[in-house]
């Protein structure tokens, strides 16, 4: 089974502009998570999608949001870019059903000069 | 509240060595499940075991083992006869109903 997928897996972008980010789960997963990773605060949950809704939400501003497709694709945006918005933003899949395993992808790492 | 402790940030060790990464972890919940994650350079987080909260038993699977203690709320994670390829970064995460609760990761580096 392949495994999670994740585009671009790099980007460089200028403050103000906006990004999209796009996670393929494994076949079969219905929830997608996203997660922040910086140096400075480390892993951080963003959001959970389960059946194209947004299931959970984590505490970050209204600028980062998302949302996820009948094939359970999921894309993320963030506007107005901050140059603390650089990290490693990192999509993992699950079954959805209940506190499964939840499999990451290998990242896409944003840069915001 | 809900936290995991990784108060190791790095270890160093020679290949063959045997090594130790700590995890406690926080919580209030009566069911839980705790997850073991590493991280190597190129950024992907790679499962490696998961935990109920209602199965205390130890677990081997290789060189990897894993000791669960409910009493001391620790789920510390072993490496036997570390090898270079050990190298990355561990995590340790519990899941509550909604997300992963990560701790800060422990760095290993193994020196042939």
């Amino acid at each position: 089974k392949a495994g999670v997928t994740q585009t671009p897996r790099y980007l460089i972008k200028t403050r103000g502009q906006q990004v999209t980010l796009s996670c393929s789960p494994i076949s079969g997963h219905r929830s997608v998570s996203w997660y922040q990773q910086t140096p400075g605060q480390g892993l951080q949950f963003l959001f959970e999608y389960f059946s194209e809704t947004q299931r959970n939400k984590g505490n970050f501003p209204g600028r980062f949001s998302g949302r996820q497709f009948s094939n359970s694709r999921s894309e993320m945006n963030v506007s107005t870019l901050e140059l603390g918005d650089s990290a490693l933003y990192l999509c993992a899949s699950s079954l959805g059903r209940g506190p499964d395993t939840q499999y990451f992808g290998p990242g896409t790492r944003l840069t915001v000069l | 509240a809900q936290k995991v402790t990784q108060a190791q940030t790095e270890i160093s060790v020679v290949e063959k060595e045997d090594v130790t990464l700590d995890c406690v972890y926080e919580t209030r919940d009566t069911t839980y499940y705790l997850f073991w994650y590493k991280q190597p350079p190129s950024g992907e987080l790679v499962f490696l075991i998961r935990r109920n909260s209602f199965d205390e038993q130890n677990e081997i699977s290789g060189r990897y083992s894993w000791n669960f203690q409910k009493s001391t709320s620790s789920f510390n994670f072993t490496i036997t006869a570390s090898q270079v390829v050990d190298s990355a970064v561990y995590f340790c995460a519990l899941r509550n109903t909604d997300k992963l609760i990560f701790g800060t990761g422990t760095r290993l580096q193994v020196f042939p």
